[in-house]
């Protein structure tokens, strides 16, 4: 886990919230990746960036949105929370496309 | 969809035996990555092996690629109970990395 943080670590929420969640790195790496994990599932890529300002979407993208405003942060943003979002995100960062990613602790969601 | 898929989905074996894991795919892939995760944890990378690559090794890890079979097996020799975790493989595409649902290995001491 070490050079990418996320935060929070634990959230709770009400239906039709918006919840932000941040990843924060400190490697410097170029891709960034949001991705939920859930029982059965594996884990689903969300969005992710290859660039400040460039994100792209991934296969589970509805219901959420990122911004990379700087190299280091990575937000991904649930405007409107609903309960079929209730799952634990990871964030996972990589110096190339389809190379080894390095994930964060993730952030356990859990909506109401 | 998973491009991935893992077999079997729970394997539980003693300390001292092999625990082999195999992955399947459905597209052409570049590369095949595995990792681990521990319970409650993030996802560590384990190995990645390229489509022209047959065969790989790390430590007490062996992973083999037949893309003819659009397969892959993981290999983990002489296990300890702190190999006791979930394995997932992952896949290229083309926009993304893929990943399956992942085998929960559990090593008893």
């Amino acid at each position: 886990d070490a050079g990418i943080t996320q935060s929070p670590r634990h959230k709770v929420t009400e239906t039709g919230t918006p919840v932000t969640l941040r990843c924060h790195q400190t490697e410097n790496h170029r891709y960034m990746y949001w991705y939920r994990q859930d029982p059965g599932h594996g884990l689903r890529l969300i969005h992710y960036s290859y660039g400040v300002k460039d994100t792209d979407k991934g296969e589970v993208s509805d219901g959420y949105s990122v911004s990379r405003s700087k190299t280091e942060d990575f937000l991904l943003t649930l405007e409107s929370a609903t309960s079929s979002q209730t799952s634990v995100y990871f964030c996972a960062i990589s110096p190339q496309q389809y190379n080894e990613q390095f994930f964060g602790p993730g952030t356990r969601l859990t909506v109401l | 969809s998973q491009q991935g898929e893992e077999d079997p989905q729970a394997l539980s074996i003693q300390e001292g035996e092999n625990a082999t894991m195999n992955c399947s795919y459905k597209t052409s892939i570049n590369n095949l990555q595995w990792y681990r995760q521990n319970s409650g944890r993030g996802l560590v990378h384990l190995i990645l092996i390229r489509s022209n690559e047959r065969e790989k090794h790390s430590g007490r890890l062996r992973v083999t690629l037949d893309t003819s079979k659009k397969s892959s097996s993981l290999l983990i020799t002489a296990s300890r109970a702190a190999d006791t975790a979930s394995y997932f493989c992952a896949t290229d595409e083309v926009d993304d990395m893929r990943f399956g649902a992942g085998t929960r290995l559990t090593v008893k001491p």
